[in-house]
């Protein structure tokens, strides 16, 4: 049983589209980061929340701890933003993190 | 500000020969991790250090060595290296503690196959 699971695992949308990404999880948890990962390339870290909201851009993510469960949200989506968003979670012991599998978004023209 | 940097970003190894993958950071973190990503899977954490001189296994760490000698530097070593290690592999770091300043950062991978 993963401790992480993301879901949809593969999301393919047209340009403009609102595209929503969930994590659930079932520990408790510091932190929570949504982490993008372009073909071939680095991870960069998109967000590191704890309760609420945050917002960059067109990106937006949210969290509800009682609920153990968070959403990515991109809106009007670009092909630049094909890429593969990973959601990690901080356990509240412990010093690693637990990470999904990934979901793979493809953003057509 | 370079962040987290590993080298090499790709190497093909034979069987049974060893290397050493090199993660630095400049950030003055005290937590290092190294990971493995296997396609269709999440990352695997491979060991982690929580400071100078400390040094911790994580989920899967056989075939793997680690020595953390110095607050920016954090060498992966692969003794014998065999086909199961073929990966792409992250180092990562961050600060100590629960606040807004420990965000993880993360390295470009390191992209190893081993024929």
């Amino acid at each position: 049983k993963n401790e992480v699971e993301q879901s949809p695992q593969n999301l393919t949308a047209q340009e403009g589209e609102f595209i929503t990404i969930n994590c659930s999880y079932s520990v408790g948890i510091s932190a929570l980061h949504w982490l993008q990962q372009h073909p071939g390339g680095g991870i960069v870290s998109l967000f590191m929340l704890s309760s609420g909201k945050k917002k960059h851009g067109r990106l937006i993510a949210t969290i509800n701890i009682q609920e153990k469960h968070s959403s990515l949200h991109i809106t009007a989506s670009h092909p630049r933003d094909s890429a593969v968003y990973i959601c990690a979670v901080r356990p509240t012991t412990g010093n690693q993190f637990y990470f999904g599998t990934g979901t793979s978004l493809t953003v057509i023209p | 500000n370079a962040g987290v940097t590993q080298t090499p970003k790709f190497r093909i190894l034979k069987i049974g020969q060893s290397m050493t993958l090199q993660c630095t950071q400049d950030m003055n973190h005290n937590y290092m991790y190294w990971y493995r990503q296997d396609p269709g899977m999440g990352l695997k954490l491979i060991y982690y250090s929580v400071g100078a001189g400390i040094t911790d296994k994580g989920e899967v760490p056989n075939g793997y060595n680690v020595s953390r000698s110095t607050t920016e530097d954090f060498p992966l070593r692969l003794e014998l290296a065999a086909p199961s290690q073929t990966s792409v592999y992250f180092c990562a770091s961050r600060l100590r503690g629960q606040g807004l300043n420990t965000e993880a950062f993360f390295g470009q991978g390191t992209r190893l196959t081993v024929v």
